[in-house]
């Protein structure tokens, strides 16, 4: 357990369908990132906080996604309208920025499946 | 794309060194090298970075070449339980970057009995 938890662990809809992700970084971590991971694959950067702001959005993240971190702590992922392209593992990671090292700590993952 | 170049699996015998390669031939100065393994259905792990000397920790040594243009991941006694899926990553510091990592195909280790 690396302090990092997801919810839910699995989560299973119909095409068209809107979800939600929720992260909880550790409680100190000013800098959060989700990744999503196919099969076979290594995870692919999504999007980037620090603290409230996000600061960074990869072109994966289509307009049918959206991202927030409200007061800085824990964050969610919103996929709207989910195609079946959208099944992958969901990734969040933390860490505490001192010099903007790459030492992250990364939850369990939510597996998205879209039928 | 990844900077980096892995081979896309490994065996290693149970109790034995598992060496783990890297290529990392266009790395500048300021990117620093990076380690981390996914275990089957679990979330990536940090294991360790350097920047340009060796570096250990309880987990694995890093080895990096003095040209930095390729390092070496060792574990000193592979276990049942180091059976993952190994990434090398370079990556800058600096409060300016985003420290966002990008991953390429890894180094599956199997570590067998």
């Amino acid at each position: 357990d690396t302090g990092v938890s997801q919810d839910p662990r699995h989560k299973i809809t119909k095409r068209g369908q809107n979800v939600t992700f929720r992260c909880d970084p550790i409680s100190e971590h000013n800098r959060l990132y989700w990744y999503r991971q196919t099969l076979g694959q290594g995870p692919e950067f999504l999007t980037y906080f620090q603290n409230e702001a996000q600061l960074e959005k990869s072109r994966l993240l289509s307009d049918r996604f959206s991202a927030e971190r409200p007061k800085g702590s824990f964050s969610t992922l919103e996929i709207q309208r989910t195609e079946q392209g959208d099944s992958a593992m969901y990734l969040c990671a933390s860490s505490l920025d001192s010099s903007g090292r790459s030492e992250q700590f990364f939850g369990p993952g939510t597996r998205l499946t879209v039928l | 794309d990844a900077k980096t170049t892995q081979p896309p699996s490994m065996d290693c015998a149970e109790g034995r060194a598992a060496n783990l390669p890297c290529n990392h031939s266009t790395i500048s100065g300021n990117e620093y090298v990076y380690w981390y393994r996914q275990i089957h259905s679990q979330g990536p792990q940090y294991i360790i970075h350097g920047l340009k000397n060796n570096e250990t920790n309880e987990m694995a040594s890093l080895i990096i070449t003095e040209d930095r243009k390729s390092s070496t991941l060792i574990l000193p006694h592979a276990t049942l339980r180091d059976t993952a899926v190994y990434y090398c990553i370079v990556s800058l510091h600096g409060s300016s970057n985003t420290g966002k990592l990008i991953f390429g195909q890894g180094t599956t280790l199997q570590v067998k009995p």
